[in-house]
């Protein structure tokens, strides 16, 4: 049964646009909210988190949005570089302290 | 630093063997965690240690599975014996932090049961 969902397994996006990708969670009682992005061959590195105490954290292109009646955020990039192009996962943790990832998201961004 | 160290990079196997996967932590680090990545269910927590400790073991799948840290820049993650359904690619990760922000990942151990 899977908590965190990332119900697209892939996404491509033209250079300079805005890149979304979604995140799902099932778990009511997840307070703090992952991105990590992998490239090929290479292990996942933190992107950005945000808290359940808020809605909305940003970082230079990438902010994350936190919706937590629908149990649903996001990760906008904008604009878009070739250099996004990775795979991304969304991760949530809750009292246990476990980190739980979703399966993750491919963006391709192209020129 | 050279980073989170992972060995091997790629093990092939046929099912019944043992398989042993090594993870050298950044040096300072106290916390290791043991994660396997599948197309099915993305990455999952097997185990994590802390001052080599381990903390929480509830991910690992089965007995099959263990984890050990010998020492404090160390740790080996046995399977024995591997079964195909084991075929994933495994990632270790060190932490110097309670933040789940601070974990720096190895490159992983692509692992192929036949």
């Amino acid at each position: 049964d899977q908590q965190v969902k990332q119900n697209s397994p892939s996404l491509s996006v033209q250079e300079g646009r805005i890149s979304i990708l979604n995140c799902d969670y099932t778990n009511s009682m997840f307070d703090y909210f992952l991105w990590y992005k992998k490239y090929p061959a290479e292990g996942p590195t933190f992107l950005i988190s945000i808290s359940s105490i808020k809605d909305k954290n940003e970082d230079g292109r990438f902010t994350v949005f936190l919706n937590k009646s629908a149990k649903h955020l996001s990760l906008h990039i904008v604009p878009s570089q070739p250099g996004d192009s990775a795979v991304y996962f969304c991760a949530a943790m809750g009292n246990t302290d476990k980190l739980i990832f979703g399966t993750g998201t491919r963006l391709q961004v192209f020129p | 630093d050279a980073g989170v160290i992972q060995s091997p990079r790629h093990e092939v196997t046929e099912m019944g063997q043992e398989v042993t996967l090594r993870c050298k932590l950044i040096s300072g680090h106290n916390s290791l965690f043991w994660y396997r990545q599948t197309m099915m269910r993305g990455l999952e927590l097997l185990i994590y240690f802390n001052n080599n400790v381990p903390i929480d073991d509830s991910g690992m799948p089965e007995d099959r599975f263990s984890a050990k840290m010998p020492n404090a820049s160390f740790s080996t993650l046995k399977i024995q014996p591997s079964e195909p359904r084991d075929s994933a690619v495994y990632f270790c990760a060190s932490s110097s932090g309670t933040g789940w922000e601070t974990q720096y990942f190895g490159p992983g151990t692509r692992l192929l049961v036949l």
